[in-house]
């Protein structure tokens, strides 16, 4: 059973183009995350998400809308797409129990090329 | 602004030596630990974590590490590794709140050679 999936695995794109990642979790988790990572494997946090509510936005050009349609899904829009996009993006989860530390569980990620 | 530091970004060793990567961190409050694994080609895997209680933490897969305070550091050991090991091995920081936000290190590749 797959805990956090990702789609699609690869992307490559012109540079210019709006292009879609989508994240569903089967964990029954209400926190969702998108991490960025680069070239230099660095991996940083973009959006997270709780029960379809924003809660973390890290500085991340508004080129990039994550949309939650339910708790199990987090998708990420990029507009406009530019080389520097080029990364691998991974979607995570957790619960979000109060005065405790939820641990994350992460996707597969999603390797994007920009060209 | 917090920080985690991996001083070793690419370790080379044969296989049955001991293992140390060093871990540090900026945050001076109360903070989760954690080392996660990244195997080729997959998916970050949770290898152990620290929240509070006994400073010396197991994980799987043979993996331990410990928290010194007084130091900032969480370094990760294994006493004897093998080729299946060779993996990116992240430290990150979580300092609690409602975020439940995760601070990465750069990342460690390790190289195990049979």
């Amino acid at each position: 059973d797959t805990a956090v999936s990702q789609t699609p695995k690869y992307l490559v794109t012109q540079m210019g183009n709006d292009k879609s990642i989508k994240c569903e979790q089967n964990l029954g988790h209400d926190t969702m995350y998108w991490y960025k990572q680069d070239s230099k494997k660095f991996l940083k946090i973009m959006f997270s998400y709780n029960n379809k509510e924003l809660i973390i936005n890290e500085t991340v050009p508004n080129r990039f809308s994550p949309k939650s349609p339910d708790k199990a899904h987090l998708n990420l829009h990029i507009n406009s797409l530019e080389l520097g996009d080029s990364a691998v993006y991974f979607c995570a989860s957790s619960h979000s129990l109060a005065g405790a530390y939820n641990e994350q569980f992460f996707g597969p990620g999603t390797r994007l090329t920009v060209l | 602004a917090q920080s985690v530091s991996q001083h070793n970004h690419h370790v080379i060793l044969s296989e049955a030596a001991s293992l140390e990567l060093g871990c540090n961190y900026s945050y001076g409050g109360t903070v989760n630990l954690f080392w996660y694994v990244q195997y080729p080609g997959q998916h970050l895997q949770l290898l152990l974590k620290y929240f509070s209680g006994d400073p010396l933490v197991k994980g799987i897969k043979g993996f331990e590490a410990e928290f010194i305070k007084s130091k900032f550091s969480f370094n990760l050991r294994k006493p004897s590794v093998q080729w299946s090991d060779t993996a990116e091995y992240f430290c990150a920081v979580n300092h609690g709140g409602a975020t439940n936000k995760l601070i990465f290190g750069t990342g460690t590749l390790l190289a195990i050679q049979p």
